[in-house]
């Protein structure tokens, strides 16, 4: 099984502030690595696909890269609604596998 | 506008059985796969099962590998997941979600549901 690796597991942040977490995949996984934001009480987000693409509707300070094993996702100014869980899904084969989630606080 | 409900959690003792639903309206079903995923509280998410278009091909975590079965019914827009031998580790709202899928950008999960909690105890 493909294994995601996902840093950090929590962070503090303030508004304004430039965000970055980071995935690891445990072998190539192209760029099948996709991008959810998480809220207490509320269904997953998708954020972004393809490792690059910006869901529609998604705001642009959102963006992902990279593409192999490491994968970014940075949030270029963080708004008050974005402190939530970030969870990374590789689904380069049949068996998917999200990273452990970070949770901006 | 995509629109998907689950149904069907509750307590249910270990060993036992659930069958969990999800409708979906707002598009046309049968033009996706559909996928089930877990987060069981305080934990992180957990992909279960995705099934494709017709129903004739499904997928499983390992942790839920013959215990667990996904199906559809196209006609009324419909997926489940016959839950077996449940166990206090399944503990976890369900959600199911749209499963989009593209040869050269892989897949992904456009539209979830809110949820339904399973709660395994004795």
């Amino acid at each position: 099984d493909i294994q995601m690796t996902q840093s950090p597991s929590s962070l503090s942040a303030s508004v304004g502030d430039r965000v970055t977490i980071t995935c690891r995949a445990s072998q190539s996984i192209s760029r099948f690595l996709n991008w959810y934001q998480v809220k207490p009480g509320k269904a997953p987000k998708l954020l972004i696909y393809a490792a690059s693409i910006l869901q529609n509707g998604v705001p642009s300070r959102f963006s992902g890269s990279g593409s192999g094993t490491d994968f970014t996702l940075t949030i270029t100014s963080l708004q008050s609604e974005d402190f939530a869980s970030y969870y990374c899904l590789q689904t380069y084969n049949n068996l998917w596998t999200f990273g452990q989630g970070t949770k901006v606080e | 506008q995509v629109q998907l409900v689950e149904s069907g959690g509750g307590l249910v003792k270990p060993g036992g059985s659930l069958r969990l639903s999800c409708a979906a309206s707002g598009f046309t079903f049968s033009d996706f796969y559909m996928t089930w995923i877990r987060q069981a509280p305080g934990k992180g998410l957990e992909w279960i099962s995705y099934i494709t278009y017709s129903g004739t091909e499904m997928s499983y975590a390992d942790s839920v590998k013959d215990r667990f079965s996904i199906s559809r019914d196209n006609a009324k827009n419909s997926i489940y997941l016959q839950m077996n031998s449940l166990r206090a580790e399944d503990t976890a709202i369900y959600y199911c979600a749209r499963h989009r899928r593209e040869l050269t950008r892989g897949d992904w999960l456009d539209s979830w549901g809110p949820g339904t909690l399973v709660t395994v105890s004795s």
